[in-house]
Formats: structure tokens, C-alpha cells, sequence
């Protein structure tokens, strides 16, 4: 079974510093692996995935994500945060190309203070 | 915008009730996934439709049914509802790629 770990609950960074969000994933295989975010009363906005090809994957949004397989992780990075990305963060995962479902991680809610 | 509509946005109805969810997915997109938020269970997957048939099923009740109709739109459908079953419902679709787009959800109430 696939599986996402988001070990922080809350991130809280001062505007401009750089921003972190932690996921390590959990998968029989290759994974496909996304970060989502979630705006208050607001669905999923999708933010970038990582399939194959180069560990360093850029999105929307100035974010980009790192794939370490060895790791097994794909952290969310932000080299200067705004205090509009204040939100709430989701890692996903889909465990093989015949399998289209996500699995989602519990969320990391980012507090960006001016 | 994602291009993906739910409606209706919000709805309160008391437990043992019946409502029905709809989901209209972005053009083009032949598959729709419908998931439940909430604060105990966080994102579960519950359902996928593929061009009118069902895909795939994750952690969806006996109670809760889907379908998806030749336009595409999709219905879930929650019957004999129950206090936990209070929670945002959200469609998302795709078709060929590999990442979703998720509608703005309909948050359920139930009393």
C-alpha cells in the first residue's frame, strides 16, 4: 500500500526567509508524487509533481520540490516565502501508473507572519 | 479556477437523510474521483469514474454511491446520512495527465 508522511503539522516562517514543508512517501515501486494546496474555503490547487527526470522540480508559484529516492522524501521548498502562501499544504502520492488514485498526506498548515 | 464545478456549494440536512453531490469535470476530461475531507480522516480517496464506468474504489460506505452519466457530469449520492458523514466532498478530474484538478468542494452539514 502507498502511504505519505507530513511530519510537521505547522510551519510558521517570517516573509522573505526560505520555506520548508517535509513529506517522505511509502510505495511498492516507482512513485508519482504532488504537492497540492489548499486555500481556506478554497479545493486543491495543484503545485507540481514529480514523475521522472531531474530530482529538482519546479511548480507554480515560485515553489519547487526535491525528489531523494534514497530519502524517500520530496520536500516542498520556497527560497523567499510570501504571506500570501499562508495555507494549507498537501503531499500526495499514486503508486504505479495503472493505480490513479492519490493518496494523501494529514497536511501542513504554512503561517507566513509579515 | 480549475475548470472543475461542484454544486451545491454547501448543504445542511439532518441524519438519515439522502442528498446528492454533482460534479461537472473540466472539458475533455474523462475521469472524475470524488474524495471526503474531514478533520478525524483528512483526504480519502472514495471513488473514480472513467468515461461512465467505475474505475476504482477506495474507503466509500455501502451507504454513498456514484455514478457518471454520458455527458460526463458525475453524482454522489449519500444516503442514510449520519453526523460523521459532515464533511467537504471533492471532485476532481483528468484525462491523460497525471496530475488532477480539484473543484471547490461542497462542504456537507449534517444535524
Amino acid at each position: 500500500a502507498q502511504s505519505v508522511a507530513q511530519p510537521e503539522d505547522q510551519v510558521n516562517v517570517a516573509e522573505g526567509n526560505p520555506l520548508t514543508v517535509k513529506c517522505t512517501y511509502s510505495v511498492s515501486g516507482n512513485p508519482y508524487l504532488f504537492w497540492y494546496v489548499q486555500y481556506p474555503n478554497r479545493g486543491l490547487q495543484f503545485l507540481l509533481k514529480y514523475i521522472t527526470g531531474d530530482n529538482l522540480v519546479k511548480g507554480s508559484y515560485g515553489f519547487e520540490a526535491e525528489f531523494n529516492k534514497s530519502q524517500t522524501s520530496f520536500h516542498l521548498k520556497k527560497p523567499s516565502a510570501l504571506v500570501s502562501d499562508s495555507a494549507l499544504y498537501f503531499c500526495a502520492v499514486r503508486g504505479s501508473p495503472n493505480d490513479y488514485k492519490l493518496s494523501f498526506g494529514a497536511g501542513t498548515t504554512v503561517t507566513v507572519r509579515a | 479556477d480549475s475548470g472543475v464545478t461542484q454544486t451545491p456549494k454547501h448543504l445542511i440536512t439532518a441524519t438519515g437523510q439522502r442528498v446528492t453531490l454533482r460534479c461537472s469535470p473540466r472539458s475533455g476530461d474523462l475521469s472524475v474521483y470524488w474524495y471526503q475531507q474531514s478533520l478525524d480522516q483528512g483526504l480519502q480517496f472514495l471513488i473514480q469514474y472513467y468515461n461512465g464506468e467505475e474505475r476504482a474504489k477506495g474507503n466509500i460506505l455501502e451507504r454513498f454511491s456514484a455514478q457518471q452519466f454520458p455527458d460526463l457530469h458525475s453524482e454522489l449520492n449519500l444516503s442514510s446520512l449520519e453526523l460523521g458523514d459532515s464533511a467537504l466532498y471533492f471532485c476532481a478530474s483528468s484525462v491523460g495527465s497525471v496530475e488532477k484538478y480539484f473543484g471547490p468542494g461542497t462542504r456537507l452539514t449534517v444535524t
